[in-house]
């Protein structure tokens, strides 16, 4: 079992640019929460999607959007990037509502010029 | 608002018991979990409180008391390996997972 992974692992962009980035659950999680991390701070919640719909959204604007596909695996994308973008993105996948079995994919390391 | 508190550094020496401290005011309580992040790394599932009391595993043990919205993460015979950051999160009333901002924890030896 991979656990969860992320791709990519680090990327840089410029001020008003679009990324996208991708997540691929533990095998059997059908749940992904998306995170962002700055330095030295927790994660704060973006949102999270089951059965392909977003069910939950944490305090981030409407630049922050994201899509889950049949096969469970999540897309995170973020448009018109600022500098403030720039921090660690974390995805996290669970079995549904069986918040304890949550795991921490390595994270996509985002680096906005 | 919700707020996690957390100290932000402790040091402690290898061999001992350190204890690390979180309180918490949120909308709901629903859990308080115990995470551990290596530098660069992602965060690990340590610990879940749901109830009031002690859980304990292994060498990490984590004590709840809802009433008072505190808990602890307790971490005996400290190795370095457990140089670490150590967060507190508090699922709340719509599910969410709000977390504190961690206790970089450093082990002397």
């Amino acid at each position: 079992d991979a656990g969860v992974t992320q791709s990519p692992t680090h990327l840089i962009k410029t001020r008003g640019q679009q990324v996208t980035l991708r997540c691929s659950p533990k095998s059997g999680h059908d749940t992904v929460s998306w995170y962002q991390q700055a330095l030295g701070q927790g994660p704060q919640f973006i949102f999270q999607y089951y059965e392909e719909e977003e069910r939950q959204r944490g305090n981030f604007p409407d630049r922050f959007s994201g899509h889950q596909f049949p096969n469970y695996s999540s897309e995170l994308n973020v448009n018109a990037l600022l500098l403030g973008d720039s921090a660690l993105y974390l995805c996290a996948s669970s079995k549904n509502r069986e918040w304890e079995t949550q795991y921490f994919g390595p994270g996509t390391r985002l680096l906005v010029l | 608002g919700q707020n996690i508190d957390q100290p932000t550094e402790m040091t402690a020496t290898e061999g001992a018991i350190v204890q690390i401290n979180c309180t918490y005011q949120t909308s709901g309580f629903n859990g308080l979990f115990w995470y551990q992040q290596h530098a660069g790394e992602a965060p690990t599932f340590l610990s879940y409180n749901v109830l009031d009391g002690l859980e304990e595993k292994g060498r990490f043990s984590s004590f709840l008391s809802r009433s008072k919205g505190y808990s602890y993460l307790l971490l005996k015979e400290l190795q370095m390996k457990d140089s670490a950051s150590y967060l507190c999160a508090v699922l709340d009333s719509n599910y969410q997972l709000i977390w504190g901002a961690g206790t970089k924890l450093i082990i002397k030896p």
